[in-house]
């Protein structure tokens, strides 16, 4: 199985700050990867698709890159809705796998 | 408007069985591979099966492979996961999600999620 590594687990950070969380893969995944995000208490919510395509309804201060083994979801102008947790997910083969999550928090 | 709709959880004792439904609405759900992916409590996301379009093709974790039943009723639009032999391990939010386009486990909708508790 590909295993798949986020970092940091948890981060803090103001109302207005940028910030990045970063997924590793333990093998080459093209593309394939999705980035979710999961408020307490509610199911998961698509971000990303395809390293860097945005899921239809979700802001633009949302953004991911990378392709391969490393990469990552950046996201600018923190509002309080946006203090959560966020899982990346490769799909490149079966089974697919989950990071283990970064937990935003404010600061 | 895209809806999923979990039912059938529940406490259930070890050895036990459980079935789980997703009521699917909104979009033309022949046309969708569908998955099952499930959270223990304070944990991460976990995949657990997945069905094709029609049925005929179902794939499993190895954690529920010969326990875990993955089947679909594309004329009531719903979606099952029959859980046979049911451990204390299983407990969790299962969630079902609609496949993006079948190229891969790429998950674009989600349920809200069924509470599965086994315990004695």
């Amino acid at each position: 199985d590909i295993q798949m590594t986020q970092s940091p687990s948890s981060l803090s950070a103001s109302v207005g700050d940028r910030v990045t969380i970063t997924c590793r893969a333990s093998q080459g995944i093209n593309n394939y990867l999705a980035w979710f995000q999961q408020r307490p208490g509610k199911a998961p919510k698509s971000l990303i698709y395809a390293a860097s395509s945005l899921q239809s309804g979700v802001p633009s201060k949302f953004s991911g890159s990378g392709s391969g083994t490393d990469f990552t979801l950046t996201i600018s102008s923190l509002q309080p809705e946006d203090f959560a947790t966020y899982y990346c997910q490769q799909y490149n083969s079966y089974p697919p796998t989950f990071g283990q999550g970064t937990k935003l928090e404010i600061k | 408007e895209v809806q999923l709709v979990e039912s059938g959880g529940g406490l259930v004792q070890p050895g036990g069985s459980l079935r789980l439904s997703c009521a699917a609405s909104g979009f033309t759900f022949r046309g969708f591979w569908m998955h099952w992916v499930r959270q223990a409590p304070g944990r991460g996301l976990v995949w657990v099966s997945g069905i094709d379009n029609d049925g005929g093709s179902t794939t499993y974790a190895d954690s529920v492979k010969g326990r875990f039943t993955i089947s679909r009723d594309n004329a009531k639009n719903t979606l099952y996961l029959q859980m046979d032999s049911l451990r204390a391990e299983d407990t969790a939010v299962y969630y079902c999600a609609r496949d993006r386009d079948g190229y891969g486990p790429n998950f674009d909708y989600w349920g809200q999620g069924a509470l599965v508790t086994v315990s004695s």
